[in-house]
């Protein structure tokens, strides 16, 4: 089944510790996102790739970085940086990037700080 | 930064019962207008995207309207199920085409009472 991985479901970051949320997908998807939730809020985009090598920092990309090696794999690394990382993230793949295609998404990851 | 909003925030309804809510967003600059259906513990999963004012789409018990114009979306729900409980989320896509500038409503949280 063609899909979106993400792992893991729950995480825990102490503090000063940087931690890496895996997102695989195997739809051939060009494009890539990271969204984060907040309770109450809408999804907010934290970083974007539209071709292997190349990503973009979307609305609230401080203290989170990405890497795109692969077409399928897009891992956010979340810093010690980021002063507030409790929240749902879920990674979403798209198949070029344009704004009138669906977005398919995966199930999310929990991050909360010990 | 762009106002996507969602009403109700939540709702009751009886297992039967029909049921709408709405997406407002902004009525210039516009290019897609997304739904998605988010379950609990399983990923938001796409309804429609929709480009064209006056368009309709329709999904079994589950239809939208489009009005760009005035900056309103419609979700519809006839005969509503148990099943059917979840967060509807809209996205509004502005017409620069990338989906990075997709900017999601908080959702409106359906609950389906049998």
């Amino acid at each position: 089944d063609g899909g979106i991985t993400q792992s893991p479901k729950y995480l825990f970051r102490k503090e000063g510790q940087n931690v890496t949320l895996s997102c695989e997908q195997n739809l051939n998807h060009d494009a890539m996102y990271w969204y984060r939730q907040d309770p109450g809020q809408g999804l907010r985009l934290i970083y974007y790739s539209q071709i292997v090598n190349d990503f973009q920092k979307g609305d609230i990309a401080e203290g989170y970085s990405v890497s795109r090696e692969k077409k399928e794999s897009f891992p956010l690394t979340v810093t010690s940086a980021q002063k507030n990382p409790t929240a749902f993230y879920l990674c979403a793949s798209s198949s070029t990037g344009w704004t009138n295609e669906k977005l398919f998404f995966g199930s999310g990851t929990q991050l909360s700080v010990l | 930064i762009l106002n996507v909003e969602q009403s109700p925030q939540s709702l009751h309804v009886q297992e039967g019962d029909s049921t709408n809510f709405t997406c407002s967003f902004p009525s210039s600059n516009f290019y897609a207008l997304h739904w998605y259906r988010w379950e609990t513990a399983k990923s938001p999963e796409a309804l429609f995207v929709m480009t064209l004012n006056g368009d309709e789409k329709k999904k079994g018990r589950i239809s939208a309207t489009l009005n760009t114009k005035e900056g309103y979306s419609y979700l519809y729900i006839k005969g509503s199920q148990p099943e059917d409980s979840a967060t509807y989320l809209c996205a509004f896509g502005p017409s620069s085409g990338s989906a990075r500038q997709l900017t999601f409503g908080s959702g409106t949280q359906l609950t389906v009472l049998p």
